[in-house]
Parts: C-alpha cells; structure tokens; sequence
C-alpha cells in the first residue's frame, strides 16, 4: 500500500530538547516536503527535498533542520524546540514530472507537536 | 500577496443541503493544478478532487464537484446532498507546474459544519 508514515503521532516535549520527526514514504517519490498547520494560516511550507542530498526553504523554515540521504527518508529535526513550534506537522511526497494529478500528492497522518 | 483566499471562516448547511466552498487564487503561471482537500477534527488530509487549469470540463469525483471559472480565478468546491459526515475544515491548494519544486500553497481553509 503506498503511503506516508510520520512518528511520532503525538509528542509533548519540552522547551529547548531536540527532536527528530520522521517520515518515510513507499513509493519511490523524489520530492518530499514538510509543512506546518496552525489555525487561521492554512498549511504553509517549512522544507521540502527535490532528491537525495538536495533540500531547500520553504515560507517558514526557522528552527528547523531537515537532511535527506536516502530516497525514502526526510526526517524533521528541532534543535531547540520552543512554543511557536507547537503545530500539527505534514510530511508530503510526490514524484516530479510533466504529469500531475491530484493523488500523486501523498501526505502522512500528521504529526501533533506540542512545546511546553 | 496571498495566492490562494478562502473568504469563508465557517459555513453551516443542512443534511442533504448543497454548499459552495469559495476559493479564489493568483498565479501568472498557464500552468497550474488546483486542489481541494478535507481535515476531519482526527486531522488527517484526505484528497477531494484536483483540476488542471488546461482541463476542458469542471472536474467531479462522487458528490464533489469543482466550478472552475479560469477567466475569474476561481475554484470553488460544490458538495451536493450534504451528509453529517462532511463536517470538517476543508482547504483550497495550488500547485504551479512551471516551479521547480511542487509546494502545494494553501488557503487558510474554510470550517464545514452539517447539521441535521
């Protein structure tokens, strides 16, 4: 079944301890990118991955780190955690092509985040 | 400039009721795709439907239907016969195809409730 995994689902952390989110797809895809949700701002991008050893900014990528040496992984790392981090994460992939379609769009479960 | 605006915070319908979901986007690229997706409170993303701009006909999957005015810049989502199961935020997105990633830009969604 293709699909995205994000871990962990839920996490309550604290101030300044360093996490890692991870996320992994099946399905071969080159692009992977993260977002975060918070109310009233709709989803917004905080890095995405075009391959292997190639990752950019997104609109919001401050505290945040992410490194993809291999194709299915794209993990989300927070150095140093603090409370405007509390969001609801998406982790997304999709290959790149001439021909897209609304389900090659593959996006994880998401990711509660909270940073006390 | 906001590319993507969803100008309802809230819409309430009745069971069985139809209901617009208004969206309206900004983009100089001829090629792009437009998508809609739902959140239930769980918080996961579920695809609903997808349009390209060069598609000839208003895309449907099922009861979703999508009233795509290209000259106006809108791409509003129909849900007909609503059930209570529709109650959740529902988000426009759009993808431009001539950018060399494939960030989805989201609107800041529109909260659906359905009432019996």
């Amino acid at each position: 079944e293709a699909q995205v995994t994000q871990n962990p689902r839920y996490l309550i952390t604290v101030t300044g301890k360093k996490l890692t989110v991870t996320c992994s797809q099946n399905m071969n895809h080159e692009y992977m990118s993260w977002y975060r949700q918070d109310p009233g701002l709709g989803l917004r991008q905080i890095y995405y991955s075009m391959n292997v050893e190639v990752t950019d900014k997104g609109d919001v990528p401050e505290g945040y780190k992410v490194s993809r040496k291999e194709k299915r992984n794209f993990p989300l790392i927070l150095e140093s955690p603090s409370p405007n981090q509390t969001s609801l994460y998406f982790c997304a992939s999709s290959p790149i092509g001439d021909s897209y379609s609304g389900n090659t769009i593959y996006f994880g479960e998401g990711s509660w985040l909270t940073v006390v | 400039a906001q590319k993507i605006t969803q100008t309802q915070p809230g819409m309430f319908v009745q069971e069985k009721e139809a209901v617009t979901l208004d969206c309206t986007y900004d983009t100089s690229d001829p090629s792009y795709g437009l998508f809609w997706y739902k959140q239930p409170s769980s918080g996961e993303m579920i695809f609903l439907i997808y349009q390209g701009s060069y598609d000839q006909q208003n895309a449907t999957e099922g009861r979703y239907s999508l009233n795509f005015q290209k000259a106006r810049k809108s791409a509003n989502l129909v849900i007909s016969a609503s059930q209570l199961g529709d109650s959740a935020m529902y988000f426009c997105a759009m993808r431009e195809t001539n950018q060399a990633g494939t960030a989805l830009i989201f609107g800041k969604g529109t909260t659906l409730s359905v009432s019996s």
